[in-house]
């Protein structure tokens, strides 16, 4: 295991409903990161945050929500999602997010949830 | 623009034969390139990482080598094993402070057969 924990594993939602998704990483780790995988496309980047402060917002239409309280936890909060916001969800940490872009550091990924809007 | 390019999109080989999947990419400016393996439902791990000043780089019967100069990098995966079947992703990152700053490419999905 990564030490960074997803749940739920799995997500059936209809599009009128509101859920959460919750991340935990137990590796002391300063920087968490929400990504959206679809089949056949590229890991899509979706917040940054570092020490509890959102820095990157990739332009994430605003039925979902993140919320970070403290460095340990993560949560994206879904509201009114569309059938094609199914896909898998992932959540990742590193030690800071400086250390990632010069080499010195290395994200971990949390096993995903896999959502499905009906 | 910024891209990463992976093929080939799928793989399938015998097991205790060695493969090569490849990256191109044209991200600028460079900063370091890593490939992550992802395994049917979990999450990436990474298994390597290349700055601008390293062309190879092994774990195991991984070895990543980088080209800086053609913007290309290859995993080559030695004496294959059942277990290596996954999604192989490899990730650019263009630098410039910005977190958000990975380009990601959409993975070469290799089966190992017996």
């Amino acid at each position: 295991e990564t030490g960074v924990t997803q749940t739920p594993r799995h997500l059936v939602m209809g599009m009128t409903n509101k859920k959460s998704l919750k991340c935990e990483q137990h590796l002391g780790h300063n920087a968490m990161y929400w990504y959206k995988q679809s089949a056949k496309k590229p890991l899509e980047l979706m917040f940054v945050y570092n020490f509890k402060e959102q820095t990157e917002n990739n332009s994430v239409p605003s039925r979902f929500s993140p919320e970070c309280p403290n460095s340990s936890h993560l949560f994206l909060h879904l509201h009114t999602l569309q059938p094609e916001d199914s896909a898998l969800y992932l959540c990742a940490s590193s030690q800071e997010g400086a250390g990632v872009h010069s080499g010195t550091d290395t994200q971990y990924f949390g096993p995903g949830t896999r959502l499905t809007v009906l | 623009k910024n891209q990463v390019e992976q093929s080939p999109q799928s793989l399938i080989i015998l097991e205790g034969k060695n493969c090569t999947l490849q990256c191109n990419y044209t991200v600028s400016p460079f900063s370091n390139l890593r490939w992550y393996k992802q395994d049917t439902g979990r999450g990436p791990v990474s298994l390597t990482i290349m700055t601008f000043s390293e062309n190879t780089k092994s774990n195991g019967r991984y070895t990543a080598t980088l080209d800086a100069d053609t913007k290309q990098s290859s995993l080559h995966i030695t004496a294959s094993q059942l277990s290596d079947s996954a999604s192989y992703i490899c990730v650019v990152s263009g630098g410039g402070g910005s977190q958000g700053n990975l380009i990601f490419g959409k993975g070469t999905k290799l089966s190992v057969k017996p």
